[in-house]
């Protein structure tokens, strides 16, 4: 079985500042992926950024990037010029079986955001 | 695209009763739904695996017979709260996987906040 785990219950940050959350996980599958959800006062859950463990090249969209460590087993998001909307939850996320099994999901990160 | 629904969003039952919670594909097709199971101010927990045409798969410690889950179409699954009782009163979330553009990345719906009295 795979475990997540994001060390740092509550993050805040500066508007226009970055931000680094931080995510370890452990598994000894050799095929998998990783996710970092976002999690706003609506509940909704919304996919930030994946990546699939085989590729070296770590994954960006826009502000937001991480920083994957394989053998380190660690998988951080940075997220560059922080704005009011990104203040949510943040859950880091586990999945392999090529998408057909569900997610392990850490404890989460409070991210708040200080105008 | 991959748009996730979910009915109800909020719903209140006595205990004892049972209550239905519909998750829908939108714009695709799904052959797997996953169920989850979120408790204030903690992570999401599978609770299981819905696959369109066959029995669902249940995480360990989650009881079959009380969580009845049904995946009759490729856009919809049902989960299904029997005999709820005050301590299952919680957070349901839907995902689906979309199988052709990206088969690992699961899209949520909105949620389904159980209340049982």
């Amino acid at each position: 079985a795979q475990t997540v785990t994001q060390s740092q219950p509550e993050m805040s940050v500066q508007e226009a500042e970055t931000v680094t959350l931080s995510c370890t996980y452990d598994t000894s599958e050799s095929d998998y992926y990783l996710f970092w959800y976002k999690q706003p006062p609506s509940r909704q859950m919304i996919l930030v950024i994946r990546q699939e463990a085989y590729k070296q090249q770590n994954a960006t969209e826009n502000r937001f990037s991480v920083n994957f460590q394989k053998a380190a087993k660690s998988f951080s998001l940075k997220i560059s010029d922080s704005q009011l909307g990104d203040a949510a939850m943040y859950f880091c996320a586990f999945g392999s079986g090529g998408g057909a099994d569900g997610l392990t999901f850490g404890k989460g990160t409070h991210l708040i955001i200080q105008p | 695209g991959a748009v996730v629904s979910q009915h109800p969003s909020w719903v209140i039952c006595k205990s004892g009763t049972s209550v239905k919670i519909e998750c829908r594909s939108l714009d695709f097709q799904a052959t797997t739904m996953f169920w989850y199971r979120q408790f204030p101010k903690q992570s999401l927990m599978l609770m299981a695996t819905s696959n369109e045409g066959s029995k669902a798969t249940y995480e360990q410690g989650v009881e079959k017979d009380k969580f009845l889950i049904n995946h009759a179409s490729l856009t919809l699954s049902t989960l299904t709260v029997t005999s709820a009782h005050p301590e299952d009163s919680s957070f349901y979330i839907c995902s689906a996987r979309v199988p052709v553009e990206t088969p690992d990345t699961q899209y949520f719906g909105p949620g389904t906040r159980l209340t049982v009295l």
